[in-house]
């Protein structure tokens, strides 16, 4: 079945810099790749997802790369803030009669002042 | 738009009771999905109803059950407590078939 792991299970970045979180799955089933931000003591909250056909999608201050080939997924955030402090998780979601979310183990972010 | 909403927040229980908690999904979504977190296993799916049928069941032994009612809000039941059950239940639904599903803040269940 599908497993989406994470690199690195903390990462500690200077506020104003850019951060990456990396992350990488075990097979081509998911459908969808989804990054989540999950703040202490709430819910895990959507960042953005990317197709499986696409390589990259930006939004606000995100941007997230699939490198299919070697299956791996990344979330970059530019000008990190201290607000961004969080745990992040990747999905990746198959639509097929098994449709549900696989999450990765997290990477907790820190922003340093 | 008033988010998910998960209650209880936070439960105590005795190994054997059982528990209900609650979700109310956004208001227009059809598709409400639980998940189990713990510090050891990360976030793992449960089940997912769509349109008060279960469509989705992830690998959990059958005294975890769900139901969801014809206004889309769900419930999910846990039988004969074990220590192990202890975690944050999280809901979350979803339009349909989007890849975008909205989390609740989750019920806290301990086991004692």
């Amino acid at each position: 079945g599908e497993s989406v792991g994470l690199h690195l299970p903390t990462l500690s970045v200077q506020e104003g810099d850019n951060s990456i979180i990396n992350c990488a799955y075990s097979n081509s089933a998911s459908d969808y790749f989804i990054w989540y931000k999950q703040e202490s003591g709430k819910g895990p909250q959507f960042i953005i997802d990317i197709r499986s056909n696409m390589d990259k999608r930006q939004g606000q201050r995100v941007t997230v790369l699939l490198n299919k080939t070697v299956k791996h997924l990344s979330l970059q955030i530019a000008a990190t803030q201290p607000g961004d402090s969080a745990v992040y998780f990747c999905a990746g979601l198959s639509e097929g009669s098994a449709r549900q979310l696989t999450f990765g183990s997290g990477t907790q972010l820190t922003v340093l002042p | 738009k008033a988010g998910v909403t998960q209650t209880p927040r936070y439960l105590i229980k005795t190994r054997g009771q059982q528990v209900t908690l609650s979700c109310s999904p956004i208001s227009g979504h059809r598709s409400v999905s639980w998940y189990q977190q713990t510090p050891g296993q990360g976030l793992q799916f449960l089940f997912e109803y769509f349109s008060e049928t279960q469509r989705n069941k992830g690998n959990f032994p059958g005294r975890f059950s769900g139901r969801q009612f014809s206004n889309s809000r769900s419930e999910m039941n846990v039988s004969t407590l074990e220590l192990g059950d202890s975690a944050l239940y999280l809901c979350a639904s979803s339009w349909g078939t989007a890849a975008e599903q909205y989390f609740g803040p989750g019920t806290r269940l301990t086991v004692t």
